[in-house]
């Protein structure tokens, strides 16, 4: 079965520049995630897009937004990156209807700050 | 706001027996879920067990199954038969039941299983 595809697995960017993350949930998803996990942490939720429109809001920086695109694919955009950015980002999705509190994950992208 | 805490950051099982993770929270919510998720050494986030704080039985699912005291804001994880492949860290998370879907995780025990 297809499952969630992020890419890239691994990013290494140096302090104050751009990344971009890629998210392709599973298809005939319509919600997609995003979570950053820290070095040791627990994930925390960023941002979530239902229907191409943002649905909740959790402890995103301003440096950082996402959106969701006419494919339901999304990407979170992050600029003036700062060595605490260093995490694993994790992109879940979900299909609205019975088991819509079933987030299937991807594997992440690991970024790096230098 | 709800907090989920897990007071075992790490724990040790031989194979072929059983262990139970210990997972609290705390919430004002009457409605909501409580999951088991499992973070391998790959990194990858895997759905163990969900449990629906409406319904009384606790959930199976082969090998694990949860203990879920729902007055006592207490959702345990037990593994049986313990296998190499358990070895990972394992995340309580909390979820309530509207339409924002977020999830609140502990900060996950890290389980080991020996040969």
């Amino acid at each position: 079965a297809a499952g969630v595809i992020q890419s890239p697995r691994h990013l290494i960017k140096e302090k104050r520049e751009t990344a971009t993350l890629k998210c392709y949930p599973i298809p005939r998803h319509d919600t997609v995630y995003w979570y950053q996990q820290g070095p040791g942490q627990d994930p925390q939720f960023l941002i979530s897009f239902y229907e191409k429109m943002q649905s909740d809001k959790g402890s995103i920086p301003d440096r950082f937004s996402a959106q969701q695109f006419s494919d339901y694919h999304s990407e979170l955009n992050m600029s003036s990156l700062e060595l605490g950015d260093s995490a694993l980002y994790f992109c879940a999705s979900s299909a609205r209807g019975p088991g819509y509190e079933k987030l299937f994950f991807g594997s992440g992208t690991q970024l790096s700050v230098l | 706001a709800q907090t989920v805490t897990q007071s075992q950051p790490e724990m040790s099982v031989q194979e072929a027996e059983t262990v139970t993770l210990s997972c609290t929270y705390d919430t004002s919510e009457n409605n909501y879920y409580l999951f088991w998720y499992k973070q391998p050494p790959s990194r990858q986030m895997i759905l163990v067990i969900r449990q629906e704080a409406y319904k009384q039985q606790n959930a199976t699912e082969n090998r694990f199954s949860v203990n879920f005291q729902k007055a006592a804001k207490s959702f345990s994880l037990k593994i049986s038969d313990s296998q190499l492949g358990d070895t990972a860290m394992y995340f309580c998370a909390f979820m309530p039941n509207n339409a924002g879907n977020m999830l609140t995780f502990g900060g996950g025990t890290r389980l080991m299983v020996k040969p």
